[in-house]
């Protein structure tokens, strides 16, 4: 499972306020990502980050901020959650050397 | 901007009969290429990748799948499906330069009826 972990699993949470999800990993793993997954549109980056303070924006990320501080922790923050960001939210990471992604669990947040 | 395209949105088939699932991509030059499946309630795992050499590659679980760059495709593929198949499928590309972001379809359900 690559070691990731994401907390919180699930959240319920109410328009207007501000929402953090974690990522964490074990492995020393340079690039991690977050994607969100909603039906019929499959999964969509909305940020990533190649290296400690070193982020960038994917295809959706208005509305959404991240922080890397730390090799092992990537931050994920709605600044005013809205109920367009109900979704399971995933983190990943590339492992050294290869392509491919190693996901996380998931977060189920739903946004009232 | 690549896009990834699965024709299929939701596939049902009956036990052991064949499974092809198309996948087109829209990238011309070098790609890596992925196959995920996520089961009920679970993450994403890796299927089976395509990175060079032998376009027809296989992966976990007899599933395999054929990579012709002439059509742009990479169609996942599996003889004889099983109940415990029952999952969503997507494909996903990196075109290698960018940071190496995936970009994915928009998945296929898969449904085995026993």
């Amino acid at each position: 499972d690559a070691g990731i972990t994401q907390s919180p699993r699930h959240k319920v949470t109410e328009t207007g306020t501000p929402v953090t999800l974690r990522c964490h990993q074990t492995e020393n793993h340079r690039y991690m990502y977050w994607y969100r997954q909603d039906p019929g549109h499959g999964l969509r980056l909305i940020h990533y980050s190649y290296g400690v303070k070193d982020t960038d924006k994917g295809e959706v990320s208005d509305g959404y901020s991240v922080s890397r501080s730390k090799t092992e922790d990537f931050l994920l923050t709605l600044e005013s959650a809205t109920s367009s960001q109900t979704s399971v939210y995933f983190c990943a990471i590339r492992t050294s050397g290869s392509y491919e992604q190693y996901f996380g669990p998931g977060t189920r947040l739903t946004v009232t | 901007a690549q896009s990834v395209s699965q024709h299929n949105h939701h596939v049902i088939l009956s036990e052991a009969a064949s499974l092809e699932l198309g996948c087109n991509y829209s990238y011309g030059g070098t790609v890596n290429l992925f196959w995920y499946v996520q089961y009920p309630g679970q993450h994403l795992q890796l299927l089976l990748k395509y990175f060079s050499g032998d376009p027809l590659v296989k992966g976990i679980k007899g599933f395999e799948a054929e990579f012709i760059k002439s059509k742009f495709s990479f169609n996942l593929r599996k003889p004889s499906v099983q109940w415990s198949d029952t999952a969503e499928y997507f494909c996903a590309v990196n075109s290698g330069g960018s940071n190496y972001k995936l970009t994915f379809g928009k998945g296929t359900l898969l449904t085995v009826n026993p």
